[in-house]
């Protein structure tokens, strides 16, 4: 079946730090991938996709390559501020229309 | 445009009532679906309506149903309400079944 799996949390990095956060998938067929993002007290907002393979999703410095080789789409920003500091989810939808979320990840940036 | 709305916010029930929450899709989007988010499971998948009808459903007991009026809005309802349904309950819609569109989330609290 489909799932998503995304390292675990919670990551404390200093402000302009680099950001990994890993994300591998399972899925049968040829899945969009989508990095969420999520803010206190609110729903998930869409952050980037990619929807085939070697793809590159990009959005407000966060970058992010469907990689099928290793079924992995990585979230990725060069240096974080405070203000990225929220949940995020990693998420793959197939050609069934359904989406399949991992469990997030929490980031805090500090000053 | 307006965004997924959902009501109410906040909900306190008791074990053993049942509780009914609203889901207003952006406009045209016909599909809607529904999602549990709790600490430890993340988020998981309740069912899709597209067109008033169920087109994907996920593992949840029979106490958890749900339906799409005419109009796209949605509703589902827990019955028999148990402590372990207290989560953050998201509504998302979608247009073409790609990008998902969240709403805020309604908090239901089970004492």
């Amino acid at each position: 079946g489909n799932s998503v799996t995304q390292m675990e949390g919670p990551v404390t990095l200093s402000e302009e730090a680099f950001l990994t956060i890993n994300c591998t998938y399972t899925a049968t067929g040829y899945p969009s991938l989508f990095w969420y993002v999520q803010y206190p007290g609110e729903g998930l907002q869409l952050l980037l996709k990619a929807t085939k393979a070697d793809d590159k999703g990009s959005n407000k410095g966060f970058e992010a390559t469907y990689r099928k080789e290793t079924t992995s789409f990585h979230l990725e920003k060069g240096s974080v501020q405070v203000s990225d500091s929220a949940v995020y989810f990693c998420a793959l939808s197939d050609t069934g229309n359904q989406f399949y979320f991992g469990t997030g990840t929490s980031l805090t940036v500090i000053p | 445009k307006a965004g997924v709305t959902q009501t109410p916010r906040y909900l306190i029930k008791t074990r053993g009532q049942q509780v009914t929450l609203s889901c207003s899709p952006i406009s045209g989007h016909r599909s809607v679906s529904w999602y549990q988010q709790t600490p430890g499971q993340g988020l998981q998948f309740l069912f899709e309506y597209f067109s008033e009808t169920q087109r994907n459903k996920g593992n949840f007991p029979g106490r958890f149903s749900g339906r799409q009026f005419s109009n796209s809005r949605s509703e589902m309802n827990v019955s028999t309400l148990e402590l372990g349904d207290s989560a953050l309950y998201l509504c998302a819609s979608s247009l073409a079944g790609d990008i998902q569109y969240f709403g805020a989330g309604t908090r239901l609290s089970v004492l």
